[in-house]
């Protein structure tokens, strides 16, 4: 299966600040990949398919880009709602496989 | 509005079996693969199933393979998750998903199986 490394584990950030969140996968995965925003108690929200393209009502300030083995998120500017865990998933191959996260705090 | 919702969690003991049930409302269930995902305490996602349209086609994550069944029935839009032989680790909140319909997917909100003696 494809292993995602996500990096920094943890991002001490400052609202206004921009975020920038990384991910390799072990194998290429095209641009078949995807960024969720998980808070406490509440399911994923999908932000990022296909590498770049936002999803339904997510702000113009994430932005996601990469292909092949390495993908980024970048939050031009934090909000207060931004602090929360990233995981990046690659939908390549089966079985799909989720990054371990990344959790953006202030 | 699309609306996905789990049910079936609870505890049960290690080695028994346990079937999860999911229902989807708001879309043309019968056009859509679905996944199931879960989250063990405290700890990341992890994709662990997905079933197509019309059933044809199933994956799995290979810590489940062999143990865990998905199924769906297209005239109830409901999705299910048969999970036997049970371990301790199979502890976690499961979610249901939608394949992305269009720019989105759609997640329940979850629900919770204790694998414990």
């Amino acid at each position: 299966e494809i292993v995602l490394t996500q990096s920094p584990a943890t991002l001490s950030l400052s609202p206004g600040e921009r975020a920038t969140l990384s991910c390799r996968a072990s194998q290429s995965v095209s641009s078949y990949s995807a960024w969720y925003q998980q808070k406490p108690g509440q399911a994923p929200r999908l932000l990022i398919y296909d590498a770049s393209n936002r999803a339904t009502g997510i702000p113009a300030r994430f932005s996601g880009s990469g292909s092949g083995t390495d993908f980024t998120l970048t939050i031009s500017s934090l909000e207060p709602e931004d602090f929360a865990v990233y995981y990046c998933q690659q939908r390549s191959n089966w079985p799909w496989t989720f990054g371990q996260g990344t959790k953006v705090e202030i | 509005q699309v609306q996905v919702v789990e049910s079936g969690g609870g505890v049960v003991q290690p080695g028994r079996s346990l079937r999860l049930s999911c229902a989807v409302s708001g879309l043309t269930f019968s056009s859509y693969g679905m996944h199931w995902a879960r989250q063990a305490p405290g700890k990341g996602l992890e994709w662990i199933a997905v079933i197509w349209y019309d059933a044809s086609q199933k994956y799995f994550a290979d810590s489940v393979k062999g143990r865990f069944t998905i199924s769906r029935d297209n005239s109830k839009n409901m999705v299910y998750l048969q999970m036997n032989t049970l371990r301790a680790e199979d502890t976690a909140v499961y979610y249901c998903a939608t394949q992305r319909v269009d720019s989105n997917d759609y997640w329940g909100q979850g629900t919770l199986v204790t694998v414990s003696s």
